[in-house]
């Protein structure tokens, strides 16, 4: 299994709404990352997880809450969005050493 | 302060022809330098990558040259395909950091 499956593929919510965003890989890959992309620019970091740990949160609000339950899974906990968080979450996980992301497909959010 | 520059924005190629997408950075510590391809909707995906250690590796139809001295690297696209119409970062890393630079991104239009 070579993919990172992100799960929901779309997401409408409202901005009282809570709402989480599922990643899960099983490539053995002890790194994993949420990413924040707008159109038209390049992926955003939003938190890294190094075996399990939390050990990069790029200023994110606390609107943004991310959870690593075990080596194969990645969560964002969602709530009280605002519009401009509208965009395309997306999680990559990475083996240890100098190798790049493996991409999931992302979660298109929308806030409204 | 952007880690790594990217150029052009945009292109637009014939089928057939080269495409050449540019990538300057300032940090002498990084090395790894992957390039990521994205279509629509999808998540970036690794293209190729390099080390600084080598100036050139190719992988098909694309390669990545790379200055050293110059602090520049560049994608190569030969026989360019409207298939290979995309958007395409560059990015760049330094050994037992977890998090890469991307560059602004450049889309890519091949005319059929």
């Amino acid at each position: 299994d070579t993919e990172v499956t992100q799960t929901p593929k779309h997401l409408v919510m409202g901005m009282t709404n809570k709402k989480s965003l599922k990643c899960e890989q099983h490539m053995g890959h002890r790194a994993m990352y949420w990413y924040k992309q707008k159109a038209k620019k390049p992926p955003e970091l939003m938190f890294v997880y190094s075996y399990e740990k939390l050990s990069i949160n790029e200023s994110v609000p606390s609107r943004f809450s991310p959870e690593c339950p075990n080596s194969s899974l990645l969560n964002l906990h969602l709530h009280a969005l605002q519009p401009e968080d509208s965009a395309l979450y997306l999680c990559a996980s990475r083996a240890t050493g100098l190798y790049g992301y493996t991409f999931g497909s992302g979660t298109r959010l929308t806030v409204v | 302060q952007q880690q790594v520059k990217q150029s052009p924005q945009s292109l637009i190629v014939q089928k057939g022809g080269i495409s050449i997408i540019n990538c300057a950075y300032e940090n002498t510590a990084f090395d790894y330098f992957p390039w990521y391809q994205q279509f629509p909707g999808k998540g970036p995906a690794l293209l190729i990558a390099i080390r600084p250690d080598v100036s050139e590796k190719k992988e098909g139809r694309f390669t990545i040259s790379f200055n050293k001295s110059a602090k520049q690297f560049s994608l190569h696209i030969m026989d360019s395909q409207p298939g290979d119409s995309a958007t395409y970062f560059c990015a760049a890393s330094r050994n037992n950091f977890n998090k890469f630079y991307f560059g602004s991104g450049t889309k890519l239009n091949v005319k059929p």
